[in-house]
């Protein structure tokens, strides 16, 4: 059975940078592809970019492209976000999720979907 | 753009069937989507894959109450039997290269 455990709470400061943690268990890190996905306070899942542990490869989505780096280190099975010059707009709970893909040409083509989700991570930006 | 299109919310009393609908644009019939749940104050659940021919394949533990079909740009989740844990948002999700997107999610109210 697949686990994802994230790092714990976080409150930042406006114009911080904040790094999340995510450690798997159970399945085959190295081949699977893991996914950041935020919420806001009331508000739907956002994706924010996938990462290729086997390759150290991730995408972005355009929104986060200039803010976001994803990076994983196979020998602890875990994957890192972090998110730099955080505004109040980036509180959320953030989740990272595992699925299934392959990398052709630098662009990850996804297998399916999201089939384990983590409990998540909630980052509060406040002064 | 692969982007879904839910409805805001939905309700069925308690014991009763509800069909969700996951929609995208008229160019992407035929597409493979996910549905994911997500009960008050949890992450989400991965429920189940559908199929663009509409097949379904669900995720280990999902009750039988749960099933998923499509028709050309639309997928469905029905949940029949409606139980009292089955309030909550229900999320699509679909993927392309380098990409994914999630619906706007559907809050379910079980009356």
């Amino acid at each position: 059975q697949v686990q994802l455990v994230q790092s714990g709470p976080e409150v930042k400061k406006p114009g911080s940078s904040v790094k999340v943690s995510c450690q798997a268990s159970g399945g085959t890190f190295s081949s699977s592809v893991i996914s950041w996905v935020r919420q806001a306070p009331g508000q739907g899942l956002e994706w924010m970019g996938t990462i290729i542990p086997l390759y150290g490869t991730a995408n972005y989505a355009q929104k986060f492209q200039d803010r976001v780096t994803m990076t994983a280190d196979k020998s602890t099975s875990t994957a890192y976000m972090e998110l730099t010059a955080l505004t109040s707009e980036d509180t959320a709970m953030y989740f990272c999720a595992r699925g299934r893909g392959r990398m052709v040409q630098g662009f990850i083509i996804f297998e399916g979907p999201t089939d384990y989700w983590s409990q998540g991570t909630l980052v509060t930006v406040s002064s | 753009q692969l982007v879904p299109t839910q409805s805001p919310s939905a309700s069925a009393s308690l014991g009763a069937s509800v069909k969700l609908t996951c929609t995208l644009n008229t160019g992407h019939s035929n597409y493979a989507i996910a549905w994911h749940q997500q009960q008050p104050g949890k992450g989400p659940r991965f429920l189940m894959k559908v199929n663009g021919d509409g097949s379904h394949t669900k995720a280990d533990g999902i009750p039988d109450r749960f099933s998923g079909s499509s028709s050309g740009a639309e997928s469905y989740l029905t949940i029949s039997s409606l139980q009292a844990e089955d309030e909550a948002d229900y999320y699509c999700q679909t993927w392309g290269t380098a990409i994914q997107f999630f619906g706007g999610g559907t809050k379910l109210t079980v009356l």
